[in-house]
């Protein structure tokens, strides 16, 4: 199993702050994935990295992969309290199309 | 983006009971659909792996007596949890994946999520 350890496992900031979230591993990824889960719902795509380096902007999210691709990050710029949830990463193990999550960070962003 | 639904969104059944859940794909078709579980504060567990018209694929630690799977369309797919316990009690969540559902790199579609709760 190809283990992806996320990191700080929970964060809570006030609106305005920025943060970045972690998601590293051992193993090389052909690609990695970032989902939002909001509580009592299903996880939501945010991104796909592919290419070792890259950075993927979505508004105030930006997305990088690690040169090697064995890791990515997550920053956020100036928090808002839409953006609390469950901030996973997850790759795709090729056999099927199954996808494993990383472990999780839970963001809390308040007033 | 594609659209998967989950019914019921919640349910609350005695132990020993079974519950089926079901798993849609509202426009378009899912040759392969996903059952994950998740416990409070964690991650997603894949539980199973659908095929349209063949056996699930179980993961590793997942009872396959306990945990029946059924993907008899290209829009639907089942899970029953039967004779349930409190340990049971777990958000469930679906995915669905096809060709036809516009996504790339494997793009899997979640749906809502059930919570079931095992008294």
């Amino acid at each position: 199993t190809q283990l992806l350890e996320q990191s700080p496992q929970f964060l809570s900031i006030q609106e305005g702050e920025n943060l970045t979230v972690y998601c590293n591993s051992s193993s090389v990824f052909s690609s990695l994935q970032w989902y939002r889960q909001e509580p009592g719902e299903g996880p939501v795509l945010l991104v796909t990295v592919v290419t070792g380096g890259e950075v993927k902007k979505l508004k105030r999210l930006t997305f990088q992969f690690g040169d090697a691709r064995k890791d990515s990050s997550l920053h956020i710029t100036a928090a808002q309290p839409g953006d609390t949830g469950l901030y996973l990463c997850a790759h795709d193990t090729g056999t099927a199309s199954k996808l494993t999550f990383g472990t999780g960070t839970r963001l809390q962003v308040t007033l | 983006g594609a659209v998967v639904s989950q019914h019921p969104s919640w349910v609350i059944c005695k132990s020993g009971t079974s519950v089926k859940i079901e798993c849609r794909s509202l426009d378009f078709q899912a040759t392969t659909m996903f059952w994950y579980r998740q416990f409070p504060k964690q991650s997603l567990m894949l539980m199973a792996t659908s095929n349209e018209g063949s056996k699930a694929t179980y993961e590793q630690g997942v009872e396959k007596d306990k945990f029946l799977i059924n993907h008899a369309s290209l829009t639907l797919s089942t899970l029953t949890v039967t004779s349930a316990h409190p340990e049971d009690s777990s958000f469930y969540i679906c995915s669905a994946r096809g060709p036809s559902s516009g996504g790339s790199y494997n793009e899997q579609f979640f749906g809502p999520g059930t919570r079931l709760t095992v008294l």
